[in-house]
């Protein structure tokens, strides 16, 4: 059962475009929402995350959108670069993460120049 | 400051074959845990440790033994390698009480044949 479900599985954007991934939760426990990003060969690292009690957080070209009601996030990268070409994986987790963190599948972006 | 270090970075065994995963962190981290990356299937639990001497199983353990006998070592062990343990294995490590960072090592590429 995958309780985090991400789309698309591949995006290619145009330099400069925005790119949105998406991701849907099902456990209404998950009160942490992180983004990873991962470039080949890699660990996953940190992008941006957000709890529920807000709809939205930005950080420089990065902007997690939260819908709680729908079960809902996305992320939003604006003005997209070529150096953006990763995996990005969405995740949740509940409870201080004690369990650990519930990941996507993740989605393969390209920019192109 | 290394952060979280992993050895192997590549392994081929042959089925049956045993073998273990290394990792260490430096930065007195008390979660420490285990994912495999598969193509398409994101990134899933297999263990995780809350501190030494207390491990717990994730989504997938079967197959995988760990142990947590220090605070910067948490090894994973197959003991009977088998061709579906082919992956990508990442280590992590967070303070226990903040879900905000966690960090990931540079992974251990693993081949059953």
């Amino acid at each position: 059962q995958q309780q985090v479900k991400q789309s698309p599985q591949s995006l290619i954007v145009q330099k400069g475009g925005i790119s949105i991934i998406n991701c849907a939760y099902e456990n209404t426990a998950f009160d942490y929402f992180p983004w990873y990003q991962q470039f080949p060969g890699k660990g996953p690292a940190l992008l941006i995350a957000i709890r529920p009690d807000v709809s939205e957080k930005k950080e420089g070209r990065f902007t997690i959108s939260f819908n709680k009601s729908a079960k809902q996030f996305s992320l939003h990268i604006m003005d997209s670069q070529p150096g953006d070409s990763a995996t990005y994986f969405c995740a949740a987790s509940s409870g201080g993460g004690a369990d650990g963190l519930t990941f996507g599948k993740g989605t393969h972006l390209i920019i192109q120049p | 400051n290394a952060g979280v270090t992993q050895t192997p970075k590549f392994q081929v065994l042959k089925t049956g074959q045993s073998m273990t995963l290394q990792c260490a962190q430096d930065m007195n981290h008390e979660y420490m845990s285990w994912y495999r990356q598969d193509p398409g299937m994101g990134l899933r639990l297999i263990h995780y440790s809350v501190g030494a001497g207390i491990t717990d199983q994730g989504e997938v353990p079967n197959g995988y033994n760990v142990s947590r006998s220090t605070t910067e070592d948490f090894p994973l062990r197959l003991l009977s390698a088998a061709p579906s343990q082919t992956s990508v294995y990442f280590c992590a490590s967070r303070e226990m009480f903040s879900t905000d960072t966690q960090y990931f090592g540079p992974g251990t590429r693993l081949t059953v044949l």
